[in-house]
């Protein structure tokens, strides 16, 4: 069955850097679109990022263009976004997402707080 | 940006209630419209795709239609299990925004 595990959240100071890490199983991970989705506490879902297959498209949201970068490693089944320069409104859960137009399957999510 | 207006933002009703959710994009996004449930703290699940396509798995219960830009998402016997919010999602054109969310609860 399909599995996306995100590690790599924790609290991190204004300014500060994380990278976040999605593991797939159950699937050929190369075929498919990858996505980050977050959702800030008690709000909705904001899209993120997506990475093509083969990871020559990429697409960032206004919000982190800059400052994230999406990458993947298909010979390791994995998802990466490097954030950089974190704002307080930064802090979500972090869930990485197969992406076919829709999100059929989605990790558990990763929480990310930037607090001082 | 193609904006999209979710509403409700929240319902009551009872259980076997007939539940009615609307979503309304900013222009024509022909069927690229898709519909997740989420309930407190775990991820959205996925319940239609292309406006009317119901996942795999998913009871008959639930329901989508509409094109162009209007959208409606139906619920056609509300059962307890089915308390969470429920988001729409374009994929037209990026980027993918989500609506706003319906909180759905028991009355």
């Amino acid at each position: 069955q399909v599995q996306l595990v995100e590690s790599g959240g924790g609290l991190v100071k204004p300014g500060g850097s994380l990278r976040l890490s999605c593991a797939a199983s159950g699937f050929t991970f190369s075929d498919y679109y990858m996505s980050w989705i977050r959702q800030a506490p008690g709000k909705g879902l904001e899209w993120v990022s997506y990475i093509s297959s083969g990871g020559s498209t990429i697409y960032y949201a206004d919000s982190v263009k800059g400052r994230f970068t999406i990458s993947r490693d298909n010979a390791k089944n994995s998802l990466y976004l490097q954030m950089n320069s974190l704002r307080a409104e930064d802090t979500a859960v972090y869930y990485c997402a197969q992406t076919t137009g829709w999100y059929a399957y989605w990790g558990q999510g990763t929480l990310v707080t930037v607090s001082s | 940006d193609i904006q999209m207006t979710q509403s409700p933002s929240s319902l009551s009703a009872s259980v076997g209630d007939r539940v009615t959710i609307t979503c309304q994009a900013s222009q024509d996004i022909s069927n690229y419209l898709n519909w997740y449930q989420q309930k407190p703290g775990k991820a959205p699940k996925l319940l239609i795709y292309d406006a009317s396509n119901l996942e795999t798995g998913v009871p008959s219960r639930f329901s989508g239609s509409g094109s162009g830009t209007d959208f409606s998402f139906i619920i056609s016997s509300l059962q307890p299990e089915d308390i969470a919010t429920y988001y729409c999602q374009q994929y037209d054109n990026l980027p993918p925004f989500f609506g706003g969310g319906t909180k759905v609860a028991i009355k």
